[in-house]
C-alpha cells in the first residue's frame, strides 16, 4: 500500500519568515495529494490540494509543489503569522472506488513573534 | 463543516465495556470514513462505507465494526473496550462536488481507563 512521510516533525520560523514542509510518497498511481492544517483541539481541514496533472498550486500565501518523477510534494508557506501556527498534514490518495487516503505524520509548525 | 456530526463528543469509559461512536452527516454523501488520530501516527483509517450496508475495513479495524443502516449514519462500535483504543476519532466524507475531497467531522475524544 501507500506509504507517506513527512519531514521535519517540528519547524520553528520567525514571523514573517518562510516555511517549507516536505512529504515523499511511495505509490507512483496516486494522483491527489491534499494538505491538512489542524489547530489544537480542533478538525483537521483542507487549506490546499494538488492534482498529479500540476505541478504547482498557489493560494494566497500557502503554494504546494509536486514532483511526480521524485514522488515528493511541499507546503510552502510566505510571510508566516502567528496563526499559521498548528499542525499540518499532507496526504496521497490515488485511483479507485473510495478516496484511499494515506496521511503522513504531521509536522507541528511554530511560528514565533 | 460538510454537515457532519459527531457523538459523543467526549466520552470516558472502562476497559471491557462497549462504546458505540455515532457520525451523522445531512448533505447525502456515499462515502463516510472512521480514523483514529494518535500521536505520531497522524491519521489513520479504521473502516469506510461506500453506501448502505456496504462497509469495508482500513488499516486499523482490529477491535472494531461498524454499520451503515442509513445514508446519513456511520456508527463505529468498540466491542470491548481497551486502554490502546484511547484516541481521537474523527467522522470524515468524501464530498464528490468539491473533486473527491475528504471533510472530516469535529471529532470525538475516548478515554478509556
Amino acid at each position: 500500500g501507500e506509504n507517506v512521510e513527512q519531514h521535519p516533525s517540528t519547524l520553528s520560523v520567525q514571523e514573517g519568515d518562510s516555511a517549507v514542509i516536505k512529504c515523499t510518497y511511495s505509490d507512483s498511481a496516486s494522483n491527489y495529494f491534499p494538505w491538512y492544517k489542524q489547530e489544537l483541539g480542533k478538525r483537521p481541514q483542507l487549506i490546499i490540494d494538488i492534482r498529479s496533472n500540476v505541478g504547482e498550486k498557489k493560494d494566497q500565501r500557502i503554494a504546494v509543489t509536486l514532483n511526480k518523477t521524485a514522488k515528493h510534494f511541499s507546503l510552502h508557506i510566505t510571510e508566516t503569522q502567528p496563526e499559521d501556527s498548528a499542525v499540518y498534514f499532507c496526504a496521497a490518495s490515488g485511483p479507485g472506488g473510495y478516496q484511499k487516503v494515506t496521511f503522513g505524520t504531521g509536522t507541528k509548525l511554530q511560528v514565533i513573534p | 463543516d460538510a454537515g457532519i456530526t459527531q457523538s459523543p463528543r467526549h466520552k470516558v469509559t472502562e476497559t471491557g465495556t462497549p462504546v458505540t461512536l455515532r457520525c451523522h452527516q445531512t448533505e447525502n454523501h456515499r462515502y463516510m470514513y472512521w480514523y483514529r488520530q494518535d500521536p505520531g501516527h497522524g491519521l489513520r483509517l479504521i473502516h469506510y462505507s461506500y453506501g448502505v450496508k456496504d462497509t469495508d475495513k482500513g488499516e486499523v479495524s482490529d477491535g472494531y465494526s461498524v454499520s451503515r443502516s442509513k445514508t446519513e449514519d456511520f456508527l463505529l462500535t468498540l466491542e470491548s473496550a481497551t486502554s490502546s483504543q484511547t484516541s481521537v476519532y474523527f467522522c470524515a466524507i468524501t464530498n464528490r462536488d468539491k473533486g473527491n475531497t475528504i471533510y472530516f467531522g469535529e471529532g470525538s475524544w475516548l478515554t478509556v481507563v
